[in-house]
């Protein structure tokens, strides 16, 4: 079975520009979130997908983010224009809808971005 | 408010040293779960335990053993006789029901150096 898989894995992008990270999690994942690591600190919630319907975007820091997952199968986070506070490593997770799995997450390797 | 504080950064040990990781939650949920997770090298986040807070009993698996306290909220990971393979970051975490589903919070994570 194919893990969650994360693209790209390092982006270098100058402010102002934009970038798109993508996710695909683990078939027949109907639970996906978005998290986001800055600079060795914790792991924040930015949102969170049931299939293709927003369950919970508290954690989104502003209308620069935009998160999509249309058809309720690969996931785009969208940064633009990017600033410098947006760098850190981005992390995709996945999880079955119900049952005893539900709250474990299988996390992809993340995607590093830095804005210079 | 929910909270997970791991207050040890940086954690270096010799090889088959026993280390223990801390992990303190603030929760006000009186049924929520309690994770580990490792981040190896690769990057992806790997779950390693996970106990719901009605079950305190502590639990053992191999070298790894968990310690759940609720009186202190406390929910700490050891690793008796570490190997260098034991290097990663560790991650504690939280996860509370709410109407949408779980939704997990986590540690600032330890980083653990094991050293032959």
């Amino acid at each position: 079975e194919a893990g969650v898989t994360q693209f790209p894995s390092h982006s270098v992008i100058e402010k102002g520009q934009t970038v798109t990270l993508r996710c695909d999690p683990i078939s027949g994942h109907d639970n996906l979130y978005w998290y986001r690591r800055v600079m060795g600190k914790e792991i924040k919630f930015l949102l969170h997908f049931v299939k293709e319907s927003k369950q919970d975007e508290s954690g989104m820091p502003n209308n620069r983010f935009l998160a999509e997952r249309t058809g309720g199968t690969y996931s785009t986070l969208k940064v633009q224009p990017a600033e410098l506070e947006d760098s850190g490593v981005y992390f995709c997770a996945s999880s079955q809808y119900r049952g005893s799995g539900a709250n474990v997450l299988t996390f992809g390797a993340g995607s590093r971005l830095t804005v210079l | 408010a929910q909270k997970v504080t791991q207050a040890q950064t940086e954690i270096s040990v010799v090889e088959k040293e026993d280390v223990t990781l801390d992990c303190v939650y603030e929760t006000r949920d009186t049924t929520y779960y309690l994770f580990w997770y490792k981040q190896p090298p690769s990057g992806e986040l790997v779950f390693l335990i996970r106990r719901n807070s009605f079950d305190e009993q502590n639990e053992i698996s191999g070298r790894y053993s968990w310690n759940f306290q609720k009186s202190t909220s406390s929910f700490n990971f050891t690793i008796t006789a570490s190997q260098v393979v034991d290097s990663a970051v560790y991650f504690c975490a939280l996860s509370e029901v709410n109407t949408g589903g779980f939704k997990t919070i986590f540690g600032a994570g330890t980083r653990l150096f094991v050293k032959a």
